[in-house]
């Protein structure tokens, strides 16, 4: 257990939808890191937060956004959902954003989009 | 972040150590080696690293060859819980994971 939380675990829902996507980072990490998995794709990164603030931006589709809250967790939205979504999607996180061998990886979620 | 090329799969018996290759012969020098597993769609773990020294840690050892171009990553004495895709590295300054396509290691009893 690496003290990273996700929810839910699996989520199926319809083309053209929205969902959320939400991380609970280990207790004392500043650093949220949303990452995609796919079977075609390998492990892509997303979007990196700290401390509330946008830290850097990887291959995020415009439909995606994510915001890291006061208490420090951690959304992902995803709207106008395409069967290309579906994937794993985790969450990392780190106590400062630095090396990445910091990174703790949450159990992920598995969005199927039908 | 230089490219790597790892074997898709391996065999390893319960007990006996696992030898995972990995080819990075475009790695520039300030590019660090790492080693990730994912146990069956669970969340990436974090190995190992290593610059140019070989590195122990309580989960394995990795030896990186003189030239940097290769490394193996050892589990001393594989367990069935080891089974699971490898997952080899390069980055410098990168502070963001990619992972390409991996080796699975099935651990057989």
């Amino acid at each position: 257990d690496s003290g990273v939380t996700q929810t839910p675990k699996h989520l199926i829902t319809a083309t053209g939808q929205r969902v959320t996507l939400r991380c609970s980072p280990r207790s004392g990490d500043l650093s949220v890191y949303w990452y995609q998995q796919s079977l075609d794709q390998g492990l892509q990164f997303l979007i990196q937060y700290y401390n509330g603030e946008e830290r850097a931006k990887g291959n995020i589709l415009e439909r995606f956004s994510a915001q890291q809250f006061p208490d420090l967790h951690s959304e992902l939205n995803l709207s106008s959902l395409e069967l290309g979504d579906s994937a794993l999607y985790f969450c990392a996180s780190s106590p400062r954003g630095g090396a990445i061998y910091e990174q703790y990886f949450g159990p992920g979620t598995r969005l199927t989009v039908t | 972040d230089a490219k790597t090329t790892q074997p898709p799969s391996m065999d390893c018996a319960e007990g006996r150590a696992a030898n995972l290759p990995c080819n990075h012969s475009t790695i520039s020098g300030n590019e660090y080696v790492y080693w990730y597993r994912q146990i069956h769609s669970q969340g990436p773990q974090y190995i190992i690293h290593g610059l140019k020294n070989n590195e122990t840690n309580e989960m394995a050892s990795l030896i990186i060859t003189e030239d940097r171009k290769s490394s193996t990553l050892i589990l001393p004495h594989a367990t069935l819980r080891d089974t699971a895709v490898y997952y080899c590295i390069v980055a410098g300054s990168a502070r963001q994971l990619t992972f390409g396509s991996g080796t699975q290691l099935t651990v057989l009893p």
